[in-house]
């Protein structure tokens, strides 16, 4: 069984809509991070989390919350839902005492018509 | 100035070469690196981590760290087809804060 799993894997939304993502990992990380990723470039950090009292914004957090239901779950909410934010959504998890190497989801696929 | 930053490309190399890939990294990010392989539509895959200066080898893979330089690179011996990926850089915080990737070098091995 894969230790970091995303769900949905692809949705397809209308503009205006409310939509979460959710990650769960079986690693035992405290760490965890959503990271968005449009065609052709990198990795743009939405969101992280160090442990589940802890939630910090990353670089592109407008428009997006989250929530640390527990240390194995985080979730990405999209408010309501804009054309620019379709895009491929990852979730990460790492654990500092392992050298904080992180571990991928499989992606979310985002279409917003 | 980003934290992390890499050559685009792509990076093209025949088969049977030794693939260079580089990243440079400012003063925002300490000495633990890792590189990740991400094929296209796919998630990113660690391959290697390196914590001190010099090199690290890992089968075809060798990490090289320079910190006076700042720069870290990966060298793939032996380039296959099935080395064609995008190459993601990334390099941790201080004070055990998060990582900062690069955008990336895609990398075209031609057999």
């Amino acid at each position: 069984d894969a230790d970091v799993t995303q769900t949905p894997r692809n949705r397809i939304t209308k503009t205006g809509k409310r939509i979460m993502l959710e990650c769960s990992q079986t690693k035992g990380h405290d760490r965890m991070y959503w990271y968005r990723q449009d065609p052709g470039l990198g990795l743009r950090l939405i969101y992280y989390s160090f442990d589940v009292k802890d939630i910090n914004k990353g670089e592109i957090s407008d428009g997006y919350s989250v929530s640390r239901q527990a240390q194995a779950k985080f979730s990405l909410s999209l408010e309501s839902a804009i054309p620019n934010q379709t895009a491929l959504y990852f979730c990460a998890t790492s654990d500092l005492t392992g050298g904080d190497e992180q571990y991928f989801g499989p992606g979310t696929r985002l279409t917003v018509t | 100035q980003k934290e992390v930053e890499q050559n685009s490309g792509p990076l093209s190399v025949p088969e049977g070469a030794i693939a260079s890939l580089n990243c440079t990294y400012s003063d925002r990010v300490s000495q633990s690196f890792f590189w990740y392989r991400q094929y296209s539509g796919k998630s990113p895959e660690l391959i290697m981590s390196i914590y001190s200066n010099g090199d690290k080898e890992d089968g075809r893979f060798t990490a090289q760290l320079n910190k006076a330089s700042q720069y870290v690179s990966l060298l793939i011996r032996d380039s296959q087809p099935s080395d064609s990926a995008t190459y993601l850089c990334a390099g941790r915080g201080y004070n055990f804060n998060k990582s900062y990737f690069g955008s990336g070098t895609k990398l075209n091995v031609k057999p």
